[in-house]
C-alpha cells in the first residue's frame, strides 16, 4: 500500500513569490492535514481537509491556504513568500476526521532566498 | 493554546540500555500518538493510544496513556543503533482532530 506522497521534495523560491505544494494521501484515506516543521517552532498545525472541506485551521496568516480535490488529493499554497516561511511542510492522511492516527509523507523542503 | 512538554530534549545512551521519555499536557487529550523521525524523512507512527491507562507495545517499544489523560510515556528496551532519531509525542484534544506535537527527544545510541 503506497504511503503519503508529497511533491516536490525540495523547492527554492525567493521572497514575494508564491508556491503550491501537493499531497496524495494513502489510498482510501479521506482526511488530509498539513503541518509546518521548523527548528524553532517544531511541528505546527496548518489546516485539515475532509471531503473537500476545510475542517480545522491553525494560527497561520491568510497567505497560507489549501484545498482538497474530490480524489482526496490536497494542495497548499503560500503567497507572498517570506524568509520565515522556510521550513519542511508535512502532509498527513487518515481514514477520516476524529480519532484516527495520521500517517505522514516525507515532506517538501521549502527554502526562501 | 495547548502546550505539550516533552522530556528529555536529548539522550545519549549506550547500545543495550533502556530509554524512557514522556510528555505532559496542559489540556486533556483523547488520543496520544508517538512518532519517530529520521533525517530527511517524515514522522513514522510508532504507537497510538486511545484510552486512559492503556498500555501498548510494538516490539521493543511500550507506551502508556496516562490516567489523567494529560500525559504519556514511551519506553524503548534494549536500544540498538537504528533507534537513533527524533521521537515526538502528539496529542489530540477531545474536540477536533488536529494534533499538537511535543518538542521532540533526540536519541543517540552509542554502539
Amino acid at each position: 500500500k503506497a504511503g503519503v506522497t508529497q511533491t516536490p521534495r525540495y523547492l527554492i523560491k525567493t521572497r514575494g513569490q508564491q508556491v503550491t505544494l501537493s499531497c496524495s494521501p494513502i489510498s482510501g484515506h479521506r482526511s488530509v492535514s498539513w503541518y509546518q516543521q521548523t527548528p524553532g517552532q517544531g511541528l505546527q498545525f496548518l489546516f485539515e481537509y475532509f471531503s473537500e472541506t476545510q475542517r480545522n485551521k491553525g494560527n497561520f496568516p491568510g497567505r497560507f491556504s489549501g484545498r482538497q480535490f474530490s480524489n482526496s488529493r490536497s494542495e497548499m499554497n503560500v503567497s507572498t513568500l517570506e524568509l520565515g516561511d522556510s521550513a519542511l511542510y508535512l502532509c498527513a492522511s487518515s481514514g477520516g476526521p476524529g480519532n484516527q492516527p495520521q500517517h505522514f509523507g516525507d515532506g517538501t523542503r521549502l527554502s526562501i532566498l | 493554546g495547548q502546550q505539550l512538554n516533552q522530556s528529555p530534549q536529548s539522550m545519549f545512551i549506550q547500545e543495550g540500555e533502556d530509554v524512557s521519555m514522556n510528555c505532559t499536557s496542559s489540556s486533556i487529550f483523547n488520543t496520544w500518538l508517538w512518532y519517530k523521525q529520521d533525517p530527511g524523512e517524515g514522522p513514522v507512527l510508532l504507537i497510538a493510544l486511545y484510552k486512559a491507562g492503556e498500555l501498548t507495545s510494538n516490539g521493543r517499544l511500550t507506551a502508556q496513556f496516562g490516567i489523567t489523560r494529560k500525559d504519556s510515556f514511551l519506553n524503548i528496551s534494549a536500544s540498538i543503533p537504528s533507534d537513533v532519531g527524533i521521537y515526538f509525542c502528539a496529542g489530540r484534544e477531545t474536540s477536533g482532530s488536529r494534533l499538537t506535537f511535543g518538542e521532540g527527544t533526540q536519541l543517540t545510541v552509542n554502539p
